[in-house]
């Protein structure tokens, strides 16, 4: 079974600077990799996707991550934080299984942004 | 698009009545999601369909909980009879094969 671990609870930059946020995942084979992002009162927003191919890829907002098979992990990047980026965001592995597919999400990190 | 559309926004029940979810997916997807948020257990998967059919309702809760598609525009999550522990904000979300989802906005339950 697969599973996707974010170590940072929350994490604070100020407007301008780079930011990254690190997720783990465990999977046997290579798996399907998201990032969502959740603003206050909000359903799950899909900023980016790894399925195969280039380990590097962009999202909206100017995000992007990068897939490293041999560290399990798929780091979301943003090289300027802007203050509407303060929210929570979630890593999700996903593989197929018996008849379907399965999601499943990591516990999140909140991204405060200081002026 | 209007997206994944979900009701009622807010529902607020006593504990013991029956409480009905909703979700319209998107028009061409084939999977549809129901997931629970709460801040102790975050986001739960509880039980989803492939091209109307249930696929894995193994996060499911309880005998208390079930779920329904009747057709490829509509599904219902339902608990009866509900209870406090059931609060939490629900939310419905569709794909097309797995190549991402759109979430609904959410269903905020509170049960007192």
């Amino acid at each position: 079974a697969q599973s996707v671990t974010q170590p940072d609870i929350h994490i604070t930059v100020s407007e301008g600077a780079s930011l990254e946020l690190r997720c783990n995942y465990s999977y046997g084979a290579t798996p399907y990799l998201f990032w969502y992002v959740q603003s206050p009162g909000q359903g799950l927003q899909l900023l980016l996707k790894y399925f195969s191919g280039d380990t590097l890829v962009q999202g909206i907002k100017g995000f992007e991550a990068e897939f490293k098979r041999s560290q399990s992990s798929f780091n979301l990047r943003k090289p300027s934080v802007h203050w509407s980026d303060a929210a929570e965001y979630f890593c999700a592995v996903g593989a197929a299984n018996t008849g379907g597919f399965k999601t499943i999400f990591g516990a999140g990190t909140r991204l405060f942004v200081k002026a | 698009d209007a997206g994944v559309i979900q009701s009622p926004r807010h529902e607020v029940t006593e504990m013991g009545q029956e409480v009905t979810l909703r979700c319209k997916p998107i028009s061409g997807h084939d999977y549809l999601f129901w997931y629970r948020q709460t801040m102790m257990r975050g986001l739960e998967l509880l039980i989803y369909f492939n091209n109307n059919v249930p696929i894995d309702d193994s996060g499911m809760p309880e005998d208390r909980f079930s779920a329904k598609m009747p057709n490829a525009s509509f599904s219902t999550l339902k608990i009866q009879p509900s209870e406090p522990r059931d609060s939490a904000v629900y939310f419905c979300a569709s794909s097309w094969q797995a190549l991402g989802y759109t979430f609904g906005s959410g269903t905020r339950l509170t049960v007192v």
